[in-house]
């Protein structure tokens, strides 16, 4: 069974402080993505990876940038927190395929930046 | 042109009741349709996809209908249960793996 876990489930952090959410799979996936889930604005895929130190932008970049060292391995950073990066963030993982691979989500970390 | 379009934003049904929900979309070089479905503290998981050369795929209680020229696809789900109460994502991409998602529908299912 595909397993995704993202190492906090809360984090509590101060405008300005940078900020580093860690993504770990297990099933040897190719592709990774962060995606950011608010209310009414569903889930916006901020960066992907389709291979190590590989990462493309996804729709909101903005603020935000990416490390894939290991394979298993997707950190997201938030150079320099702001209280509207406030949000639920989901990490997920495929097998590279033709498009039509599930996607495998973690279980959230809900950042608050005050 | 990547927009998905989903409605709508929450919906109330009966024990027993069919729920639907809606997504409309643009860009016609979408070929792959999935549905996730998200419980309360836990991330999405894909319930129920489809591919563009097909009208209708149903898995048990589950159904999506397409429509290719509406550029529209729904999912219905038949003889609804308080255990389907979740937040529905209906997605959609074409050939790279990133999906582009809806807005999201929180169902309630009363008993």
């Amino acid at each position: 069974d595909v397993k995704v876990t993202q190492s906090s489930r809360y984090l509590v952090k101060r405008t300005g402080e940078k900020v580093f959410l860690e993504c770990v799979q297990d099933m040897d996936h190719e592709n990774m993505f962060w995606y950011r889930q608010d209310p009414g604005l569903g889930l916006r895929l901020i960066y992907f990876s389709y291979d190590v130190k590989m990462k493309e932008k996804g729709d909101i970049p903005e603020g935000y940038s990416v490390s894939r060292e290991k394979k298993e391995r997707f950190s997201l950073i938030l150079e320099s927190a702001s209280t509207n990066q406030t949000s639920m963030y989901l990490c997920a993982s495929s097998p590279l395929g033709q498009g039509d691979s599930p996607l495998h989500f973690g279980n959230g970390t809900r950042l608050t930046v005050t | 042109q990547q927009q998905v379009k989903q409605s709508p934003q929450s919906l109330i049904v009966q024990k027993g009741g069919i729920s639907i929900i809606n997504c409309a979309y643009e860009n016609t070089a979408f070929d792959y349709f999935p549905w996730y479905q998200q419980f309360p503290g836990k991330g999405p998981a894909l319930l129920i996809a489809i591919r563009p050369d097909v009208s209708e795929k149903k898995e048990g209680r589950f159904t999506i209908s397409f429509n290719k020229s509406a550029k529209q696809f729904s999912l219905h789900i038949m003889d609804s249960q308080p255990g389907d109460s979740a937040t529905y994502f209906c997605a959609a991409n074409f050939n790279t793996g990133k999906l582009i998602f809806g807005q999201g529908t929180t169902l309630q299912v009363k008993p």
